[in-house]
């Protein structure tokens, strides 16, 4: 089984602009997860989303959002980039029965210049 | 809110040794999930194990073990037999609804 992929695997943008990184769960996961890892605050959680309904979000500004499409595939988006939101973004992808293991994608590395 | 601490920034083993890292968590939830993540340089984050709170067997998987204590809210893993492949950061994870909280992380160096 293939297993989750990201798109792009990496992006420079600058401060203002906006992003969309896409994930793609592993085939028959209908459960994706997004978080964000930084050197200073770690691995974060940003939401997660279950049949194209977010279930649980983190504490992110509203900058940050995602959909899920009706095959399970997920975007997440930034708006007005800021310099702090340079990051790996990493997707999981789970069956999304409650407290399921994750497996997650390369990531995606965000440069804000 | 679930808070997941590893204490060892780094640990460093020999080849062929064995090497033990911590993890501590805070919860008042008596059904959740623990998991050891390991991220090679790659960045790719790669299951290693996984323990179910509800069972009181330790996981183990080929050489990564666990020492699970639920009353102490410790949650520790023991690479045997260390191998060159096994450098990478190790993330101890909190499994609750729908979402995973981490510690900080662990840098291991293996010596050859």
């Amino acid at each position: 089984k293939a297993g989750v992929t990201q798109t792009p695997r990496y992006l420079i943008k600058t401060r203002g602009q906006q992003v969309t990184l896409s994930c793609s769960p592993i085939s028959g996961h209908r459960s994706v997860s997004w978080y964000q890892q930084t050197p200073g605050q770690g691995l974060q959680f940003l939401f997660e989303y279950f049949s194209e309904t977010q279930r649980n979000k983190g504490n992110f500004p509203g900058r940050f959002s995602g959909r899920q499409f009706s095959n399970s595939r997920s975007e997440m988006n930034v708006s007005t980039l800021e310099l702090g939101d340079s990051a790996l973004y990493l997707c999981a992808s789970s069956l999304g029965r409650t407290k399921e293991t994750q497996y997650f994608g390369p990531g995606t590395r965000l440069l804000v210049l | 809110a679930q808070t997941v601490t590893q204490s060892q920034p780094e640990m460093s083993v020999q080849e062929a040794e064995t090497v033990t890292l911590s993890c501590t968590y805070d919860t008042s939830e008596s059904d959740y999930y623990l998991f050891w993540y390991k991220q090679p340089p790659s960045r790719q984050m790669i299951l290693v194990i996984r323990q179910e709170a509800y069972k009181q067997q330790n996981a183990t998987e080929n050489r990564f073990s666990v020492n699970f204590q639920k009353a102490a809210k410790s949650f520790s893993l023991k690479i045997s037999d260390s191998q060159l492949g096994d450098a990478a950061m190790y993330f101890c994870a909190y499994g609750g609804d729908y979402k995973l909280s981490f510690g900080a992380g662990t840098t291991v160096t293996v010596r050859a």
